[in-house]
């Protein structure tokens, strides 16, 4: 089932802050973020492991509770190159060792000068 | 390291005409996706390789959709006959896997049109 995101678009000035949520129904075993610009492809930003690890760039941060099978995407003092479409993707399960994900609808940052 | 690559990046076919979109995953990646973004949403997985098995292929429309992964390296993913729902960008990705959950590259992406 697709993980829900919110909100679905924000509008930010440079330097400010933001958070995006990902809420899914299943239980989870990983969140992934991606981050797309306009007819480009996903690009990688952070995975949240349950346990505790994450592996991830170093100016990004993100919570994952995996009791309320939620996380969050905290982007500070954001910059206008954080202009994009976020997407979750959760990971309910490992399938022969790979891991299969459903992506939510996505969320639109436009950051402005 | 070279990225994932996919050809053609434009398709604009006609209803009912067939197509076939290719993809060369990262060298060493054992595992190979196929998604379809329709605009304005996320990706939606379409098949899952690892190696030359298929892992997951659940929401593979089978009656038009077809894909394979020769020598377990690069992929063709085909619609026939195409609907005109099938107008998407099909992304390719691959990743690593050892039993534990890796970051996916993808690749650039077909836009494809259907008429």
């Amino acid at each position: 089932q697709q993980p829900v995101q919110s909100p679905q678009a924000v509008i930010l000035r440079e330097g400010e802050d933001a958070v995006i949520n990902c809420s899914s129904s299943k239980a989870l075993y990983s969140v992934h973020w991606y981050r797309q610009k306009h007819g480009e492809a996903p690009v990688f930003l952070m995975i949240l492991l349950k346990g505790g690890e994450q592996k991830g760039h170093e100016k990004i941060s993100a919570s994952f509770n995996e009791k309320k099978q939620q996380s969050s995407l905290y982007l500070t003092a954001s910059q206008l190159s954080y202009s994009g479409t976020y997407f979750c993707g959760t990971g309910p399960q490992i399938i022969q060792g790979a891991q299969k994900l459903v992506f939510g609808q996505g969320t639109r940052l436009t950051i402005n000068p | 390291e070279a990225g994932v690559a996919q050809s053609p990046r434009y398709k604009i076919i006609e209803k009912r005409q067939s197509v076939a979109f290719w993809c060369n995953p990262i060298s060493g990646h054992a595992t190979l996706y196929w998604y379809q973004q329709i605009l304005g949403q996320g990706p939606k997985l379409l098949i899952q390789f690892q190696n030359n098995g298929v892992v997951d292929d659940s929401q593979l429309p089978k009656d038009r959709f077809s894909a394979e992964r020769l020598k377990g390296v690069d992929s063709t993913l085909k619609i026939q006959p195409a609907k005109l729902e099938d107008s998407a960008v099909y992304l390719c990705a691959s990743s690593i896997t050892s039993g534990g959950a890796y970051e996916q590259y993808f690749g650039p992406g077909t836009r494809l049109t259907v008429t």
